[in-house]
């Protein structure tokens, strides 16, 4: 099983601040995935990733929100203007492509986002 | 509209076997998959169908009949650590967006 790191583990924020959650896979040539969960709830769909480029997004991936991979490994979540209803869990996944692979996504620990 | 259906809880004593459905309605399907989540965890893969029939991984097996839109996840010789929530989730657009249902949270009992 691959390995995917997010940093970091927890960031407090102020209302209307910028945050910035980080995601690292060990491989290349992966489908990069963002999900949030807000706590005892399920896991959200934000946008998917492939080869620079936004493959896909939800509706809650709003003008708010930025991705980029900016140095060919990080893979960035950038909030900007912060809510409290943004306060969450953040995911990272990461899949590799073809075939029977596209149903299995590997997902980092998380990062646990509260905005006061 | 997309949309997920999944019992919410599903209680089971320790050696048994459980069931857990999931039916789902969603434009541009592309497969179904499992997943499992512990209390303050994140998920792990558990298990795919991208086509019609029932997939097995050891102790778990997986579902799928794309002409009643229904899936479901078998889970043998339960053990207390498999106390957790289960989630499936719809793969569409190419497999490229993921929708999770609500989840199902599995108790285990001895």
């Amino acid at each position: 099983e691959p390995e995917v790191t997010q940093t970091p583990s927890h960031q407090v924020t102020q209302m209307g601040q910028e945050v910035i959650l980080r995601c690292v896979p060990i491989s290349n040539h992966l489908y990069f995935y963002w999900y949030r969960q807000i706590l005892g709830q399920k896991v959200e769909f934000l946008v998917s990733f492939y080869n620079n480029e936004i493959s896909e997004k939800s509706e809650i991936f709003d003008d708010q929100f930025s991705v980029e991979r900016p140095d060919g490994s990080n893979f960035t979540l950038k909030i900007r203007s912060t809510k409290l209803e943004d306060s969450a869990m953040y995911f990272c996944a990461i899949r590799f492509p073809g075939g029977r692979l596209k149903g299995t996504q590997y997902f980092g620990p998380g990062t646990r986002l509260l905005v006061l | 509209g997309q949309s997920l259906e999944q019992p919410s809880e599903v209680t089971a004593v320790e050696g048994a076997i459980v069931q857990i459905n999931c039916t789902y309605q969603t434009s541009g399907f592309y497969g179904l998959s499992w997943y499992q989540q512990h209390d303050g965890g994140a998920p792990t893969f558990l298990s795919y169908n991208g086509l019609d029939g029932l997939e097995e991984t050891g102790r778990f097996s997986s579902f799928l009949s794309r002409s009643d839109s229904y899936g479901y996840l078998l889970l043998q010789e339960l053990q207390m650590k498999d106390s957790a929530s289960y989630f499936c989730a719809v793969l569409s657009t190419g497999g490229f967006k993921t929708i999770f249902g609500a989840g199902t949270r599995l108790f285990v009992k001895a």
